[in-house]
C-alpha cells in the first residue's frame, strides 16, 4: 500500500523558471516530511524537511509547503538550474516510527 | 564530518549464495537504517538499528537480516539470494530521530 504518492513521474522545466513538485500522502499519522534529490548510482541527498507544526519551510532556492488538511506537500525550486536535473523523492515518517516511506520519485529535467 | 560510507559499492553474486553488506554511519550517529531500491518497488524500508538493537523492521522475508556493532557500524546479510534481490541497497544514519542521511549505496546484481 503506497502511503506516499508522487503522481508525476517526470517534469521538464526551462532554466530560470520555477519547478513545482507535488506529493500526496494517506497516513494521517505522518508528521515529518522530507525531500531528497538523487542522481543515478548515488544515494539520495537530503534537501529540505518540514514538520507538521509548520506549513512552510524555506532554504535558499528550495521551499516546501505543507497542507495537512489536504494531505499534500509540494517542493518549489526557484530559479531552476541545470544541476537540479535529478530524481526527487518525497518521504514521510510518523512520530516514534523510525522508518521513512518514500514516493516513487519525480524526474526533473532542466532545459537550458 | 565524513558522510555515510558503504562497502562494497558493487557486487555480483549467483542465486543461492549469501551476501554481506557493510555500512559506516556518520560519526556520532547511533541509528542506521537500510533500504532497498528497485525499479519496480521504489525505495523500501528494510530495518533500523539503534544502539545495537533492531527497533523497526519492514516487510521483507527472514532471508534479510542485519546487525549493528558497538561502534554503530552495521551489516546487512541476505541469504539464499534470488534474482529479485538485485537492487541498490542504501544505508542511512541519523542521531536518534530526525533527518536520515544516506550513503552512496551498494549495487547488488544476482545472476
Amino acid at each position: 500500500d503506497q502511503q506516499v504518492k508522487q503522481n508525476s513521474p517526470s517534469l521538464s522545466v526551462q532554466e530560470g523558471r520555477i519547478s513545482i513538485l507535488n506529493c500526496d500522502y494517506t497516513n494521517s499519522m505522518f508528521d515529518y516530511f522530507l525531500w531528497y534529490k538523487k542522481y543515478p548510482a548515488e544515494g539520495p541527498t537530503f534537501l529540505i524537511s518540514i514538520s507538521s507544526i509548520k506549513d512552510k519551510n524555506e532554504d535558499g532556492r528550495f521551499t516546501v509547503f505543507l497542507n495537512k488538511s489536504a494531505k499534500h506537500l509540494s517542493l518549489h525550486i526557484v530559479p531552476s538550474q541545470p544541476g537540479d536535473s535529478a530524481v526527487y523523492f518525497c518521504a514521510a515518517s510518523a512520530l516514534n516510527d523510525y522508518k521513512l516511506s518514500f514516493g516513487a520519485g519525480t524526474t526533473v529535467t532542466v532545459r537550458a | 564530518k565524513a558522510g555515510v560510507t558503504q562497502t562494497p559499492r558493487y557486487l555480483i553474486k549467483t542465486r543461492g549464495q549469501q551476501v554481506t553488506l557493510s555500512c559506516s554511519p556518520i560519526s556520532g550517529h547511533r541509528s542506521v537504517s537500510w533500504y532497498q531500491q528497485t525499479p519496480g518497488q521504489g525505495l523500501q524500508f528494510l530495518f533500523e538499528y539503534f544502539s545495537e538493537t533492531q527497533r523497526n523492521k519492514g516487510n521483507f522475508p527472514g532471508r534479510f537480516s542485519g546487525r549493528q556493532f558497538s561502534n554503530s557500524r552495521s551489516e546487512m546479510n541476505v541469504s539464499t539470494l534470488e534474482l529479485g534481490d538485485s537492487a541498490l541497497y542504501l544505508c542511512a544514519s541519523r542521531e536518534d530521530q530526525g533527518t536520515q542521511y544516506f550513503g552512496p549505496g551498494t549495487r547488488l546484481l544476482v545472476l
